[in-house]
């Protein structure tokens, strides 16, 4: 258990609709990222929020957006979605201390499947 | 683009023997070396680091090893186990500071260890 949990393991929806993914960090990590995994594809970065501020974005595109609370949990939404927002959606979170040898960690994923 | 690159997409070694997974990189700003592990329907769950100051790290049965002017980096886990069989990905980031910039994976390779 990474300790990372998101919610929901599974969402089924059709295309054009909206769906908000659910991340809660590790207790006492300010950096959550996000990211998508495609059918045979690694791991995409979406993009990285620290204590609440935007820290990074990857290929995120323009119908995704995310946000992270003063509760440090953190959303991803995904609108107008399309066949191929089909994936797996994984969020991680990482501890800001000292050094940089501290690994994001990863929750077990929300699977997205657009009908 | 893909700057990182697991070329392998599938790797079969007998238990017991020595399992020898690779990544190549292109972006020599890269600094900083991961590789996590996936079991089906987990996260990634982290394995081992390097640092590009050092061209080896071993921890327990696995060690990766860095050839920076190659742009190379393998893990070896010896011996390899039944419970080693998973998806192992290769990750790398650039350091900035006392932190890390964002991750980039490979596309995974599939181990599987066999009696």
């Amino acid at each position: 258990d990474s300790g990372v949990t998101q919610t929901p393991k599974h969402l089924i929806t059709a295309t054009g609709q909206r769906v908000t993914l659910r991340c809660s960090p590790r207790s006492g990590d300010l950096s959550v990222y996000w990211y998508q995994q495609s059918l045979d594809q690694g791991l995409q970065f979406l993009i990285q929020y620290y204590n609440g501020e935007e820290r990074a974005k990857g290929n995120i595109l323009e119908r995704f957006s995310a946000q992270q609370f003063p509760d440090l949990h953190s959303e991803l939404n995904l609108s107008s979605l399309e066949l191929g927002d089909s994936a797996l959606y994984f969020c991680a979170s990482r501890y800001h201390g000292t050094g940089i040898n501290q690994p994001q960690h990863f929750g077990d994923g929300t699977r997205l499947s657009i009908l | 683009d893909q700057q990182v690159k697991q070329n392998s997409p599938s790797l079969s070694v007998q238990e017991g023997r020595i399992s020898i997974l690779n990544c190549d990189y292109t972006n020599s700003m890269f600094d900083y070396f991961l590789w996590y592990k996936k079991y089906p329907a987990e996260g990634p769950t982290f394995l081992i680091s390097i640092s590009s100051i050092k061209d080896k790290n071993e921890d327990g049965r696995f060690t990766v090893f860095l050839n920076k002017s190659a742009k190379h980096l393998s893990l070896h886990i010896v011996p390899s186990q039944p419970g080693d069989s998973a998806v192992y990905f290769c990750a790398a980031s650039e350091v900035r500071g006392s932190t890390l910039g964002r991750l980039y994976f490979g596309r995974g390779t599939q181990l599987t260890v066999w009696p």
